[in-house]
């Protein structure tokens, strides 16, 4: 089977930087997805890791390393905007499937 | 109507009843998704149409019952369901293929069943 793990919490006040880890172990892997869900809204699609290293998208970054199992969300200049619920998910083989971890509540403070 | 549209946005039900929940994309993909998101628990795939090809996850139980009539439709057809099948379901698509990591998801139908 596959699992995907994340911390279930993570606070920080606006305008600093925070990393969310996600580390996965699955039977193969095509690629790590990151998603932003807020309360009450639709999983929306930030970023997409299939091969080792740091991908730029503004003030969103994502990371992976196939080696360690690892992927990292980093998430800079911090708006209250920015609270929500972030989600990782492996694409773990060639089919159209993604599994996805529990998700990260992240709560922006003032 | 733009994305990916799903109604209704809000359900109760019996135990006995019958319903259905409908999803349709306008992004011209081909592939669509079932998911169920329950609290405290990661997403749940349940089900994958595309090409007219279904894939499920063997651990949903026989009350879902999904249908694809094409490939902007979506229907996830419920009968005789239990109260631990309260929770948000999740339409989505995508591309196939190498896209498929970027899907598109609906606002959700949130199920409450009595």
């Amino acid at each position: 089977g596959q699992s995907l793990e994340q911390p279930s919490e993570v606070t920080a006040v606006e305008g600093a930087i925070v990393q969310i880890n996600c580390t996965y172990q699955t039977s193969g892997f095509y690629g790590l997805s990151w998603y932003q869900q807020h309360d009450g809204g639709a999983p929306t699609f930030l970023s997409y890791n299939a091969l080792d290293g740091l991908e730029e998208t503004g003030r969103f970054s994502s990371f992976l390393s196939r080696s360690d199992s690892y992927g990292y969300l980093l998430l800079q200049e911090l708006q209250m905007k920015d609270s929500a619920s972030y989600f990782c998910a492996v694409r773990a083989h060639a089919g159209n499937m993604l599994t996805f971890g529990g998700g990260t509540r992240l709560m922006v403070k003032p | 109507e733009t994305g990916v549209t799903q109604t209704p946005r809000h359900l109760v039900m019996g135990m006995t009843n019958k319903k259905s929940l409908k999803c349709e994309q306008h992004l011209g993909h081909n592939a669509m998704y079932w998911y169920k998101q329950s609290a405290k628990k990661p997403l749940e795939l349940m089900f994958v149409y595309s090409l007219e090809e279904r894939v499920e996850n063997n651990s949903v139980p026989s009350r879902f019952s999904p249908e694809c009539p094409n490939s902007s439709h979506l229907f996830l057809h419920l009968h005789t369901l239990q109260p631990e099948d309260s929770a948000l379901y999740l339409c989505a698509s995508s591309q196939l293929g190498d896209r498929v990591y970027e899907q598109y998801f609906g606002p959700g139908t949130r199920l409450t069943v009595t």
